[in-house]
């Protein structure tokens, strides 16, 4: 099936460093989803970007939605010990409309 | 609290058992999908129902069996199931299904960790 291609796979960084994380599709997007999912529960949505070239923030938090629709990036600005987790991003296949899923950047800060 | 609720929080059942998971969701919302986590793999989408009337099953083996009885509840019915389906069940709710205009913004619940001996 349809996968996206989720980088880096896993990121061991100290705290106050910054943070980037993409992902990119062989197919066009029409919508971009990044979570985050901390141990033993569920994933929870950080950003959600509609438009190509859209650019939003949420706290420490940057997304982007790239302008050729295929990919999207992740930044986390000055980390702490609690952005430990998975980073998932999602994407709604422009033709499919099925929402596909990458497989994680798991993140270790060391404070 | 993310207005999804799943039970149990774990569950370890043998291959001859028969369980069932549960999902409530509070935020009024018109589909609700069960999705399987294995390690190292991306979320995988087992079934769809919007307005309780599953419309989608993703090759799912019939030894799960999904229930929605109306747009809150959804259930996941197990019976038979072998060691390679242990993993974390995270059940998922959005306020329509995506299309063409709409985006499909997912509510996750906690999950529950399977693991089948």
């Amino acid at each position: 099936g349809q996968q996206l291609n989720q980088s880096p796979q896993s990121m061991f960084i100290q705290e106050g460093e910054d943070v980037s994380m993409n992902c990119t599709s062989s197919s066009i997007f029409n919508t971009w989803l990044w979570y985050k999912q901390d141990p033993g529960e569920g994933p929870v949505l950080l950003i959600a970007l509609y438009k190509a070239g859209e650019l939003t923030s949420n706290g420490r938090l940057t997304a982007q939605f790239g302008i050729t629709r295929k990919d999207s990036f992740l930044n986390i600005s000055a980390s702490i010990p609690s952005d430990v987790g998975i980073y998932f991003c999602a994407g709604q296949d422009e033709l499919s409309e099925k929402l596909v899923f990458g497989k994680g950047t798991k993140l270790t800060v060391n404070p | 609290e993310t207005g999804v609720t799943q039970t149990p929080r774990h569950l370890v059942m043998g291959m001859t058992n028969k369980k069932s998971l549960k999902c409530e969701q509070h935020l009024g919302h018109n589909a609700m999908y069960w999705y399987k986590q294995s390690a190292k793999k991306p979320l995988e989408l087992m079934f769809v129902y919007n307005f309780k009337e599953q419309t989608e099953n993703n090759s799912v083996p019939s030894r799960f069996s999904p229930e929605c009885p109306n747009s809150s509840h959804l259930f996941l019915h197990l019976h038979t199931l072998q060691p390679e389906d242990s993993a974390l069940y995270l059940c998922a709710s959005s306020q329509d299904m995506g299309g063409p205009s709409t985006n499909e913004k997912l509510f996750f619940g906690s999950g529950t960790q399977l693991s089948v001996l």
